[in-house]
C-alpha cells in the first residue's frame, strides 16, 4: 500500500518561500513507471496541477506555466521523498497543497493535505 | 494559455443518468491527452474516479465510466446516487504539464 505524508508549515509570510515535503512508503521515488505531483485547491482556484518530478534514466522536472518562474520540485532519494518550493508568494496562493502520486497515466495516491496560509 | 473547459453546473434527479464533458481550447480531446476525472466533495481530497479515459481505479463505483464524445473527454454516471453530489474536475496531458478544467458542480435534486 502506497503511502504519502506530508509535513510542512502552515503559515508563510508574503514574499517568503513555501516549503512542502512529501514522505513515500511503499514505492520508490526513483520508480521508472511513476511520476511524483503537486497539486493544490483552493475555492478561488479549484484544483490547480503545479507540477512533477520523475525518473526516466534521470531526473525530470515539469511545471505549470502559471507558477514556472517561483516553483521547484525537488527529489530526495536518499530519504525516499520530494518536495515543493514556492518562492515570492501571495495571499494569492493561500491553499490546500496535496503530493500525489501518477503510475501509468492515472493519479492514484494522495497525502494528506497541507493548508498553507499566506499573511503577516 | 491552454484552457480547458467543464460544464459550471449540471442538476439530475437521483437514479438518473447524467454526462460532465471536457473540452480542450487546443482542439478535439483525444485518448493521448490521458483525461483524468476528479470528485471532490467538501472537507475531503479529491479522488481519482476515472483515468486515461475510460480505466477505473478499484474504489471507483461501477456507476461511473469515461469516454470520449464529441472531441470532448466524457464522465457519465448511471443511477446517480445522493452521495455522487459533489465537483468534478477533469484533467488533460499536454506533452509535459496536466492542466485542470474549472469543475463541475453536480447537484442532485
Amino acid at each position: 500500500q502506497v503511502q504519502l505524508l506530508q509535513s510542512g508549515p502552515g503559515l508563510v509570510e508574503p514574499s517568503q518561500t513555501l516549503s512542502v515535503t512529501c514522505a513515500i512508503s511503499g514505492d520508490t521515488i526513483s520508480s521508472n513507471i511513476a511520476a511524483w505531483n503537486w497539486i493544490r485547491q483552493s475555492p478561488s482556484r479549484g484544483l490547480e496541477w503545479l507540477g512533477r518530478t520523475y525518473y526516466r534514466s534521470g531526473w525530470y522536472s515539469d511545471y505549470a506555466v502559471s507558477v514556472k518562474s517561483r516553483i521547484t520540485i525537488n527529489p530526495d532519494t536518499s530519504r525516499n521523498q520530494f518536495s515543493l518550493q514556492l518562492n515570492s508568494v501571495t495571499p494569492e496562493d493561500t491553499a490546500v497543497y496535496y503530493c500525489v502520486r501518477d503510475r501509468d497515466w492515472g493519479f492514484d495516491y494522495w497525502g494528506q493535505g497541507t493548508l498553507v496560509t499566506v499573511s503577516s | 494559455q491552454t484552457v480547458v473547459t467543464q460544464e459550471p453546473s449540471l442538476t439530475v434527479s437521483p437514479g438518473g443518468t447524467v454526462t460532465l464533458t471536457c473540452a480542450s481550447s487546443t482542439g478535439a480531446v483525444t485518448s493521448g491527452y490521458y483525461p483524468n476525472w476528479f470528485q471532490r466533495k467538501p472537507g475531503q481530497a479529491p479522488r481519482v474516479l476515472i483515468y486515461s479515459t475510460n480505466n477505473k481505479h478499484s474504489w471507483t463505483p461501477a456507476r461511473f465510466s469515461g469516454s470520449l464524445l464529441g472531441g470532448k473527454a466524457a464522465l457519465t454516471l448511471s443511477g446517480v446516487q445522493p452521495e455522487d453530489e459533489a465537483e468534478y474536475y477533469c484533467l488533460l496531458y499536454y506533452g509535459d504539464t496536466w492542466v485542470f478544467g474549472g469543475g463541475t458542480k453536480l447537484t442532485v435534486l
